[in-house]
């Protein structure tokens, strides 16, 4: 089952604009990270922020997260045509298996020049 | 060079058939992981294995085999293949206990016809 849901599915904006994607989720975590994926490539880790934290910063990324309403925001401002991507949530919750990232299903992302 | 490298990128297939997927990463990780991501682009945990142990393996047919020859490799090996195995396939490794983030490789993108 998917621990993260998206939301917005998909996302258009002009460039400059900023884009905030959110990511709800179900259990407790240790931490919630967001990855980049462009077409046909792998995901790349963007930012990760603990569960102890509320709102992190990492030049143009701006992440919240709301541990009392299992949510979370990735903002992008002054987006730009290379932006263009899908943007994925991940939860990392620890068992004692160790931790394990689970995937939200993602907000596709374009930015029209 | 290349932090997590998975070989091949493309694998088309007849059903029946035998097929296997390799995985290597050079950043010292302790822990490897197999995920599928489908045509909806949702990604789901199939394997993970830490130190020659699987720790995780998420309702995926025993078909699908995971190989390790040693912590730098994690190889998938997938017997009798089937149309709805057709998907992307993506390795990653991580540190187990440091609920930090995965590094990716650029996925294997496998079609069964």
């Amino acid at each position: 089952s998917q621990q993260g849901e998206e939301d917005p599915q998909a996302l258009s904006i002009q460039e400059g604009e900023n884009a905030t994607m959110n990511c709800s989720y179900k259990t407790s975590i240790n931490n919630l990270q967001w990855y980049r994926q462009n077409s046909g490539r792998g995901l790349v880790h963007l930012i990760l922020i603990r569960s102890n934290e509320r709102e992190k910063h990492s030049g143009r990324l701006r992440v919240t997260l709301d541990t009392s309403k299992k949510s979370s925001s990735l903002l992008i401002t002054a987006s730009r045509a290379a932006d263009t991507a899908s943007y994925f949530c991940a939860t990392d919750a620890y068992n004692n298996a160790g931790n394990m990232l689970t995937f939200g299903g993602g907000t596709r992302l374009m930015v029209k020049p | 060079d290349t932090a997590v490298s998975q070989t091949p990128k493309y694998l088309v297939t007849q059903m029946g058939n035998d097929k296997s997927i390799k995985c290597e990463q050079n950043l010292g990780h302790d822990t490897m992981y197999w995920y599928k991501q489908d045509s909806k682009k949702f990604l789901k945990i199939m394997f993970s294995y830490n130190n020659k142990e699987l720790i995780i393996n998420e309702t995926v047919p025993n078909r699908f085999s995971p190989k390790s020859p040693d912590k730098a490799h994690l190889n998938l090996h997938i017997n009798s293949l089937e149309l709805g195995d057709s998907a992307v396939y993506f390795c990653a490794s991580s540190y187990r206990d440091s609920g930090g983030s995965y590094t990716f490789g650029s996925g294997t993108r496998l079609t069964v016809v």
